[in-house]
């Protein structure tokens, strides 16, 4: 049972450069979320969404896009990486009973240089 | 728009001490409430949840919560502390009507021998 698997685990990008961070979960949630982990400053929403087909802005949106390909997959991109973009990764998934928690993926670690 | 504080990004307690980690929560309407632990270099698991059933929650490894509306707290207790619970613990809001999940900063426990 795999639950939220990220990719990549790791990451380094220089500056101005794009890619997209790739979360599937496979226990059939309807919410995804990502959200950047920063020291002080806990998780931070950057996206969600609901269901699939639809999305929507989080606390710090700014500089990222992301697209529910699928209810499985949830991707977040960077058009232009900016080193204030280095940061922790993480995608997660709840089922639409909002009794449920949240499961995380481990995280992707990017370096913007 | 709801939000967590948590007092304190730092606790240190004795191997066998009382573990007290504070959260404070704003919410316009009746919130869920959770706390996370993150172990090093890992994503986060659910420790307990409180979803209006009861307002004493029992969670694992002997930790649980109380949520106090009067204080609109939540605070995270485990009466003896022990090696393995150092960790970065974390509490998060949901409204009951949205999948909006927000985060607190993050409480950073040490446990001493």
């Amino acid at each position: 049972n795999a639950g939220v698997t990220q990719t990549p685990k790791f990451q380094v990008l220089k500056t101005g450069q794009s890619m997209t961070l790739q979360c599937a979960q496979d226990m059939n949630h309807n919410s995804m979320y990502w959200y950047r982990q920063d020291p002080g400053m806990g998780l931070r929403l950057i996206y969600y969404s609901a269901s699939e087909g639809t999305t929507d802005k989080g606390e710090v949106p700014n500089g990222y896009n992301v697209s529910r390909l699928n209810k499985r997959e949830f991707s977040l991109r960077l058009e232009s990486a900016a080193p204030s973009q280095t940061s922790v990764y993480f995608c997660a998934s709840s089922s639409r009973d909002r009794n449920t928690e949240a499961f995380f993926g481990q995280g992707t670690r990017l370096t913007v240089v | 728009a709801q939000s967590v504080t948590q007092l304190g990004s730092h606790v240190s307690v004795s191997e066998g001490a009382l573990v007290l980690l504070r959260c404070n929560y704003s919410s316009s309407v009746p919130p869920y409430l959770f706390w996370y632990v993150q172990y090093p270099n890992q994503g986060l698991q659910l420790l307990l949840k409180y979803t209006s059933a009861a307002t004493l929650v029992k969670g694992i490894n002997g930790f649980e919560a109380e949520f106090k509306k009067s204080e609109t707290s939540f605070h995270l207790t485990k009466p003896s502390a022990h090696m393995s619970d150092a960790a970065e613990y974390f509490c998060a809001v949901s409204p009951y009507n949205n999948n909006d999940m927000r985060f607190g900063a993050g409480t950073r426990l040490t446990v001493k021998p």
